[in-house]
């Protein structure tokens, strides 16, 4: 089982719309959970930190369910600008960062 | 704030050639640095952790005398690739941590595309 697994897409997705990803992580004493974006041919980028209580950051809401190991990141509104891949990358204390291999997420104008 | 830059941004070189790719932190210092490989249509894998004056810790699998790495101060690490063949080709794309916030996070260098002919 992979340490941080996601459904690699692609998601197709209309203007406007609400889209979800989850993720799930493999060690129950992980630390730190982000979101980073990805562009083709580019490095990733933090979109946000997830927190305990979840935390939103305008459209971009990411949820940490510690009892059933998974983060969430919910994006309304989206925009054509939002089309990327979206990684998933847990710390599990390590000070490592261990990345998912990303969900690519197309939107249609 | 918070920037990473990596020099140069891609490298074309025939096989048997050692490459350098230089990674450096411009606003901030980073004790810890990291150096990653992504291939294509796939996720980031940690090749070694670079530590300001003292060795790299290299993950398994990962030749550290293939792969030389120098931190030689708290701005700038480097990456050889030293006798690069044609499966050496890939997107090698550096971090600094910034540390001292409630989330220590990393900052990722554009990356350097290396193609090995």
């Amino acid at each position: 089982r992979k340490e941080v697994e996601q459904d690699p897409g692609p998601f197709n997705v209309p203007e406007g719309a609400t889209v979800a990803f989850n993720c799930t992580y493999s060690n129950s004493a992980s630390q730190s959970f982000f979101w980073y974006r990805q562009d083709c041919r580019k490095e990733p980028k933090l979109l946000m930190s997830v927190y305990s209580s979840g935390n939103e950051d305008g459209r971009f809401t990411a949820q940490l369910n510690r009892a059933s190991q998974y983060i969430s990141l919910l994006i309304r509104d989206s925009k054509l600008s939002d089309s990327a891949t979206y990684l998933c990358v847990v710390n599990f204390g390590n000070e490592k960062l261990t990345f998912g291999t990303g969900t690519r997420l197309t939107i249609i104008p | 704030g918070a920037v990473v830059s990596q020099h140069p941004s891609w490298v074309i070189c025939k096989s048997g050639t050692s490459v350098k790719i230089e990674c450096r932190s411009l606003d901030f210092q980073a004790t810890t640095m990291f150096w990653y490989r992504q291939f294509p249509k796939q996720s980031l894998m940690l090749m070694a952790t670079s530590n300001e004056g003292s060795k790299a810790t290299y993950e398994q699998g990962v030749e550290k005398d293939k792969f030389l790495i120098n931190h030689a101060s708290l701005t700038l690490s480097t990456l050889t690739v030293t006798s690069a063949h044609p499966e050496d080709s890939s997107f090698y794309i550096c971090s600094a941590r910034l540390e001292g916030h409630f989330q220590e996070t990393q900052y990722f260098g554009p990356g350097t595309r290396l193609l090995v002919l």
